[in-house]
């Protein structure tokens, strides 16, 4: 399949450590966040979501922080496999108008 | 269950030709999405249908983009005529409504030479 982006971050990772890919937002009246994972030829997968009222939220092998005061979102990945290996976006939306903004992407690369 | 079903999943065409991509949406799904995501960059939203009518287009260059879901079901973008800069992939999601989760097709790998 194609690549879904050739000049993105890269975060190089050896399989079974935990991976941690960050994401900053433009919009404070953003209330609802998104992680996304897009393997190559295929459209984006959901992973996880976190409200704004939360700062934390855990989901299997999967962690995300949300941290508003400087606008930072941040997924976690514990013990990276080789499926792992992807490019990640965050999406932002506002309660009004339900809106999805994705920010630019992290490709994550799985070392055996 | 099905996903969204994308077509064609790759086409390419020469500026100032014709194109059209097709989707088919999860049965059910009320709300349509089509993105256009260029390569190294996340996607944006091009136009949102909620069942056959259009909530959102703001972002659709209308002088040559057009989409319509005359049936509220499935749904087609066109591009005429396309320039090089249109180069990208169309995905095209779906979601219960605006408030639920969003579901992707493949995508089309759309070139323009």
């Amino acid at each position: 399949g194609e690549s879904v982006g050739l000049h993105l971050p890269t975060l190089s990772v050896q399989e079974g450590d935990n991976s941690i890919i960050n994401c900053a937002y433009s919009n404070s009246a953003s209330d609802y966040f998104i992680w996304y994972k897009q393997e190559s030829g295929k459209g984006p997968q959901f992973i996880i979501d976190i409200r704004s009222n939360m700062d934390k939220r855990q989901g299997q092998r999967v962690t995300v922080l949300l941290n508003k005061t400087v606008k930072h979102l941040s997924l976690q990945i514990a013990a990276t496999q080789p499926g792992d290996s992807a490019v990640y976006f965050c999406a932002e939306k506002k309660a009004a108008g339900n809106k999805l903004t994705f920010g630019g992407g992290t490709r994550v690369l799985v070392k055996p | 269950e099905a996903g969204v079903a994308q077509s064609p999943r790759y086409k390419i065409i020469e500026k100032r030709q014709s194109v059209a991509f097709w989707c088919n949406p999860i049965s059910g799904h009320a709300t349509l999405y089509w993105y256009q995501q260029i390569l190294g960059q996340g996607p944006k939203l091009l136009i949102q249908f909620q069942n056959n009518g259009v909530v959102d287009d703001s972002q659709l260059p209308k002088d040559r983009f057009s989409a319509e879901r005359l049936k509220g079901v499935d749904s087609t973008l066109k591009i005429q005529p396309a320039k090089l800069e249109d180069s990208a992939v169309y995905l095209c999601a779906s979601s219960l409504s605006p408030s639920n989760e969003q579901f992707f097709g493949p995508g089309t790998r759309l070139t323009v030479l």
